[in-house]
Parts: C-alpha cells; sequence; structure tokens
C-alpha cells in the first residue's frame, strides 16, 4: 500500500537532547512537509521541501533541522534550541509543490519532555 | 494576511443534523482551500476541495460553500453520523506558493446518536 510512514509514534526527549523524527513515503512525490499541531493552533509549517537536496524553512523552523537526501525519506530533527518541543509533529507529501496538489499525511509522532 | 480564521472551536449535533463549520480569509492570492478530517492519534485526511471560481461543491454527505466576495467558505456534513465524530480543520494555499498550506484553528465535532 503507498502511504506515508512515520516513527517513532511515541518519542521522549531528554533536556540537551536531539531527537530525529523519521518520515518515509513511497508514492513518489517530490513534495514533502513537516508540520507541528498544538491543541487549539491547527497546524503549523515547520520545514518544506520542493525536491531532493532542496528544502526550506517554514513558519516556525527554529530549533529544528531537517535533510533531504533522498526522495523518499525527510527526517525532522527537534535540537535542544527547541525550549518548547511538546508537540504532535506531522509529515506529508504532494505530488508536487506548483500545483496545489493535495497533501497526504501520515499518522504523526508524539513528542513529549522527559 | 497568511491567516485563516476557522469557528467554531468545538460543535456538538445530533445524529441526522447539519454541522457547519466556517472559514475566512484575507488574502485573495488564495486559490484552493481544501477540508482535512483528522482522528485523535491519526494524521489528517483529506475530504474535499474547492477552488474561488465554484461556489458550491458536493461530495457524498460533504459540502463546501464557497462565497468569493465575502472571503469566506463553509463545510456542511449532511445527515451527520457519530462517525463523523472528529476534528475538522481548513485550509488555504496560493498556487506557486510551493504548495505551503495556512490551516485554521481547527473545530471538534461531536455527533451524538
Amino acid at each position: 500500500d503507498g502511504g506515508i510512514t512515520q516513527s517513532p509514534k511515541y518519542l521522549f526527549r531528554k533536556e540537551g537532547q536531539n531527537v530525529t523524527l523519521s518520515c518515509e513515503q513511497n508514492l513518489n512525490h517530490d513534495a514533502m512537509y513537516w508540520y507541528r499541531q498544538d491543541p487549539g493552533q491547527g497546524l503549523r509549517l515547520i520545514y518544506y521541501s520542493q525536491i531532493v537536496n532542496d528544502f526550506q524553512k517554514g513558519d516556525i523552523a527554529e530549533g529544528y533541522s531537517v535533510s533531504r537526501e533522498k526522495k523518499e525519506s525527510f527526517p525532522l530533527t527537534v535540537t535542544s534550541a527547541q525550549k518548547n518541543p511538546t508537540a504532535f509533529y506531522l509529515c506529508a507529501s504532494s505530488i508536487n509543490s506548483v500545483s496545489n496538489q493535495p497533501q497526504h499525511f501520515g499518522d504523526g509522532t508524539r513528542l513529549s519532555i522527559l | 494576511q497568511q491567516q485563516v480564521k476557522q469557528s467554531p472551536q468545538s460543535l456538538i449535533v445530533q445524529k441526522g443534523g447539519i454541522p457547519i463549520i466556517n472559514c475566512a480569509y484575507e488574502n485573495t492570492a488564495f486559490d484552493y482551500f481544501p477540508w482535512y478530517q483528522q482522528f485523535p492519534g491519526k494524521g489528517p485526511a483529506l475530504l474535499i476541495a474547492i477552488r474561488p471560481d465554484v461556489s458550491e461543491k458536493k461530495e457524498g454527505r460533504f459540502t463546501i460553500s464557497f462565497n468569493k466576495s465575502a472571503k469566506q467558505f463553509s463545510l456542511h456534513i449532511m445527515d451527520s453520523q457519530p462517525g463523523d465524530s472528529a476534528t475538522y480543520f481548513c485550509a488555504a494555499s496560493m498556487a506557486g506558493n510551493t504548495g505551503k498550506l495556512i490551516f485554521g484553528q481547527g473545530t471538534t465535532l461531536q455527533v451524538k446518536p
């Protein structure tokens, strides 16, 4: 089945630690996105990538980093600089980023502070 | 200008009722307006989407109404069922703007049996 796989489902971070959230898609989509979801605030864009080896900051990129070395993979690192990392993180992909194609979401990773 | 404002924050209806969720935007450059449905612990799933050259779009029990002059759009769920209980998000994006979606704050819908 084609889709987006996020792992792990739950993740705990210690003070001063970097953690990496995995996102893999087998839809052959060019564009990939990371969103953060907090209660009552909708989804906010962290980073996005229109093509392999390219990515741009979204609206709330501070304290996060990404890479896009392969078309199917777009991992997100939550660094120790992100002071309020507790949230539900969602990865999405679309065929491309130019023509407003639908975005397909994974089932998220819930990150908490230990 | 980049915001999408969604209301109400929560909604409770009886089975068979027609819940209506409203969204408003400021940026007239937005040209794609999708609605997403999200169940607890899951990612959002695309329900239905509309472009500003259409005033209404139906897919099954879900209808989007679009008022370009008022810069508002709404989701109606006909004959609502308990299985429709979920959080609904409206969103907007601009053509050529890298596909970035601006989401509303979400509406939690409960349909009582």
